[in-house]
């Protein structure tokens, strides 16, 4: 079964400076979907960013973006001069690019900006 | 186009009482997810749903939990005699078709049984 891990539950960092996210995951599949979520205190859940397996070009969304190590099965989430508002947890995701409906997410890391 | 409305926000419930969450997917999704979230954990898969059938309910507890997708109108998270241990928030996502199209989430229900 997939798995997703997180293993900083919670991580601060400088407003500007940068933070990096970590998030492994296990799965014996080849072809499958990453993303990462932010959700803030108003619960909503926000996709940051997605990465299709199949590409080895690294995704990017303007402050943040992805190392997707494959082989490894890492997807860590960089997050570049890092604003206030970026507060909030931020959850690794993995879909299943065969079974729609298996989404798994990772147990979270609380994301603190200092000012 | 309106996102995934999820009703009500907050649900407070009596041990006993009946819960009922209700999820509106975006205009053109046909699928539907529910999705379980204790404090200060991750999401947990629950049920997938398209309109009028259950796909997979692999998630969701066998006793005194049940879903609907009917063909018109919301899906429906029902939770019949709730307990403490149901205190939880509910997030609905909804799809259209396609295999690597993006889940959009709703804001979540917070069920709190008292």
């Amino acid at each position: 079964a997939q798995t997703v891990t997180q293993s900083q539950p919670e991580m601060s960092v400088q407003e500007a400076e940068t933070v990096t996210l970590s998030c492994t995951y296990d799965t014996s599949e080849s072809d499958y979907y990453l993303f990462w979520y932010k959700q803030p205190p108003s619960r909503q859940m926000i996709l940051v960013i997605r990465q299709e397996a199949y590409k080895q070009q690294n995704a990017t969304e303007n402050r943040f973006s992805v190392n997707f190590q494959k082989a490894a099965k890492s997807f860590s989430l960089k997050i570049s001069d890092s604003q206030l508002g970026d507060a909030a947890m931020y959850f690794c995701a993995y879909r299943s690019s065969y079974n729609n409906n298996d989404m798994r997410f990772g147990a979270g890391t609380r994301l603190t900006v200092k000012p | 186009n309106a996102g995934v409305m999820q009703n009500p926000r907050h649900l407070v419930r009596r041990r006993g009482q009946e819960a009922r969450l209700r999820c509106s997917p975006m205009k053109g999704h046909s699928h539907v997810y529910w999705y379980r979230q204790l404090p200060e954990e991750g999401l947990k898969f629950m049920v997938y749903l398209q309109k009028e059938n259950i796909i997979d309910e692999s998630g969701m507890p066998k006793e005194r939990f049940s879903a609907e997708f009917p063909k018109e109108g919301p899906s429906i998270l029902r939770i019949q005699q709730v307990v403490r241990g149901d205190s939880a928030a509910y997030f609905c996502a909804s799809s259209r078709t396609e295999v690597n199209a993006e889940a959009f989430f709703g804001q979540g229900t917070r069920l709190t049984v008292v």
